[in-house]
């Protein structure tokens, strides 16, 4: 299994607060993702990083902000939570940004539900 | 845009029987396509992926067909178990803005196999 390590697995937080969840990888992957899991959406990327301080949006990036000081760790943070966030947040790695056909390597998710 | 369709679940099989998940996508180029599975409690892992119009993809017992004549890649099992019971994600991969690919998921088909 890849070493993908997400945290907390699971926050309630309340509305307007400040949340940060953080990925991390021992697999030294330049490519880092995270995607909000949602009922009838699928997975929808939110940020993607292709390497250290290299980020961009994905298709639903509103409220959300990433950094990414070293390789292993990617942080996704909630500015101010609203109730719309809550949802289950994977991050996935790749080594090489998916092309040719690679996969992507999921973590276990982090359950976040604002209240 | 870029897209991916599925059936929607749940779909509900006794063990043995035939599972047909189907999956259609839009999509301009070459996508690569994915099956990944999400077990209870779990992130996402591939189940098989095709990258070439008529490869076919399998593990597990499971086999998909990608179809560029009709944009399909319909996931098929001869024979389920209790344990495929799992949430089945269809997935493409194709470049994106900046040049670094993304996968683009669909909705997720939730099987239940009873015994």
């Amino acid at each position: 299994d890849a070493g993908i390590t997400q945290s907390p697995r699971h926050k309630v937080t309340e509305t307007g607060t400040p949340v940060t969840l953080r990925c991390h990888q021992t697999e030294n992957h330049r490519y880092m993702y995270w995607y909000r899991q949602d009922p009838g959406h699928g997975l929808r990327l939110i940020h993607y990083s292709y390497g250290v301080k290299d980020t961009d949006k994905g298709e639903v990036s509103d409220g959300y902000s990433v950094s990414r000081s070293k390789t292993e760790d990617f942080l996704l943070t909630l500015e101010s939570a609203t109730s719309s966030q809550t949802s289950v947040y994977f991050c996935a790695i790749s080594e090489t940004g998916l092309r040719d056909g690679t996969e992507a390597f999921f973590g276990q998710g982090t359950r976040l539900t604002v209240v | 845009g870029d897209s991916v369709t599925q059936m929607e679940g749940p779909v509900t099989l006794s063990e043995e029987a035939f599972l047909t998940i189907n999956c259609t996508y839009t999509a301009t180029g070459y996508p690569s396509l994915f099956w990944y599975v999400q077990y209870p409690g779990e992130g996402l892992q591939l189940l098989l992926k095709a990258t070439k119009a008529d490869d076919k993809g399998s593990n597990k017992g499971f086999e998909a067909t990608y179809r560029k004549e009709t944009t399909s890649f319909h996931l098929e099992k001869g024979s389920v178990q209790v344990s495929d019971s799992a949430v089945y994600f269809c997935a493409l991969s194709k470049p994106g803005n900046g040049g670094y690919n993304k996968l683009i998921f669909g909705a997720g088909t939730r099987l239940a196999v009873h015994p």
